[in-house]
This record gives structure tokens, sequence and C-alpha cells, in this order.
């Protein structure tokens, strides 16, 4: 079966500071890969998404960018941190066009 | 563009009773996909149910049902005998058939639901 990791599981960054956070897929191979970000009390707002390795796209300009370096591997990067980065940050993953399965996810508090 | 609309903030039922939420959406798409996601305080996503949009039989999942009005563009999830453990947030999500690969969703902004004991 597949399984989704993240970690870290939560963040806490002073502003300015650079961020990583990593998410694996488990059990499948080629997977559409994606990352949200949900604010409190709020829906999730798509980031990026990807479709093989190196192929990402951008659905909001913002500070932050991704990566896929491997397959099943998804990377959300930013090189200085900004208050408004906080949030919850969840990946997901698709088998091409059906439903999307999603990750424990990351509690990041900027300060 | 497509927009998932959760009108309802806040809803409450009592334990073993059924309960209905809301969602609306404005698409000039015929095929796709509708889901209901579930947010337990724990913020994983976890997938409810899903409904394809070719299907006129309304999807079931034990004690998960939808009534989905095409024509209305209206999906409601009906949640029969509620649980405690039914507690969550739930989002409705629309998802339109790409020929490609990318199956990207849009999410309402949710409903916080409370089941009392």
């Amino acid at each position: 079966s597949q399984t989704i990791h993240q970690w870290p599981a939560t963040l806490v960054q002073p502003v300015g500071s650079p961020l990583s956070l990593e998410c694996t897929v488990e059990g499948t191979s080629n997977p559409n890969l994606y990352w949200y970000r949900q604010a409190a009390g709020r829906g999730l707002q798509l980031l990026f998404y990807s479709v093989g390795i190196g192929q990402i796209s951008s659905e909001v300009p913002q500070n932050l960018s991704a990566s896929r370096p491997q397959d099943r591997q998804f990377i959300l990067s930013s090189k200085k941190l900004l208050l408004s980065d906080s949030g919850f940050y969840l990946c997901a993953w698709s088998a091409l066009s059906y439903e999307q399965y999603f990750g424990p996810g990351t509690r990041l508090t900027v300060t | 563009a497509q927009t998932v609309t959760q009108s309802q903030p806040e809803m409450s039922v009592q334990e073993a009773e059924t309960v209905t939420l809301s969602c609306t959406y404005d698409t000039s798409e015929n095929n796709y996909y509708l889901f209901w996601y579930k947010q337990p305080p724990s913020r994983q996503m976890i997938l409810v149910i899903r409904q394809e949009a070719y299907k006129q039989q309304n999807a079931t999942e034990n004690r998960f049902s939808v009534n989905f009005q095409k024509a209305a563009k209206s999906f409601s999830l009906k949640i029969s005998d509620s649980q405690l453990g039914d507690t969550a947030m739930y989002f409705c999500a629309f998802m339109k058939l790409h020929t490609g690969a990318n199956s990207k969703l849009t999410f309402g902004k949710g409903i916080t639901l409370s089941v009392r004991p």
C-alpha cells in the first residue's frame, strides 16, 4: 500500500531564516505531487504541483519554491521566511487524474 | 475557473443522528469529480467519498452518502448515525478531468462539524 511522509511535523523559525520541508511517497511510481498551505481556520491553497522529476508548476507567486529531485520526493523551500509564511503545509500525491491522498502535514510558525 | 462554496461555517449534531453538509460549485465543465475530505483535530486530510459527474447514482461509503444534483451544481454530504469521531472539519472539493496527468483540486473553505455526546 502507498504511504506518504512529511517532516518535520512542527517547525518554529525566525523571520529571514531558510526553510526546507520534505515529502516522500512509498509504494507507487511516478506520482503527481502537490504542496498546499492551510492558514488557520481556512481552506487549502495549492502552492506547487509536479507531474515528474524536475517538473514544477507554481500556482501562487511568493517567496517559496519547490523541487522534485527524485521520483517520490518533493521539497518545499524558502531562502528567507516571512511572517506570512506561517501555516500548516500539506503534501499530497495522486496517480494520474484520480483523487489525492495527503500526508500528516507540517505546522510552521515564523516568529 | 471553478469555485466551490460551503456557506455553513459550523454545524452541530447529536450523536447517532443524521446531518447533512452542503456544498455548491460553479463550473462550465461537463466531466469532473467531486470529493468530500475530512480533517480531524490531527489535521491530516482524509478522503471520505468521491463522485464522478458522469454517474447518476449517488456515491455511498458506509455511513456517508452524497446527494449529487448536477443541474443544480450541488453536492451535499449526509452522515448517518453520527459518531463522536466524526467531529472534524469537512471540505468539499472539485477536480476537472484532464486528458493529461494533472489533477488539481479546488477546495471550499470547509465546515466545522461537532458531534455532541
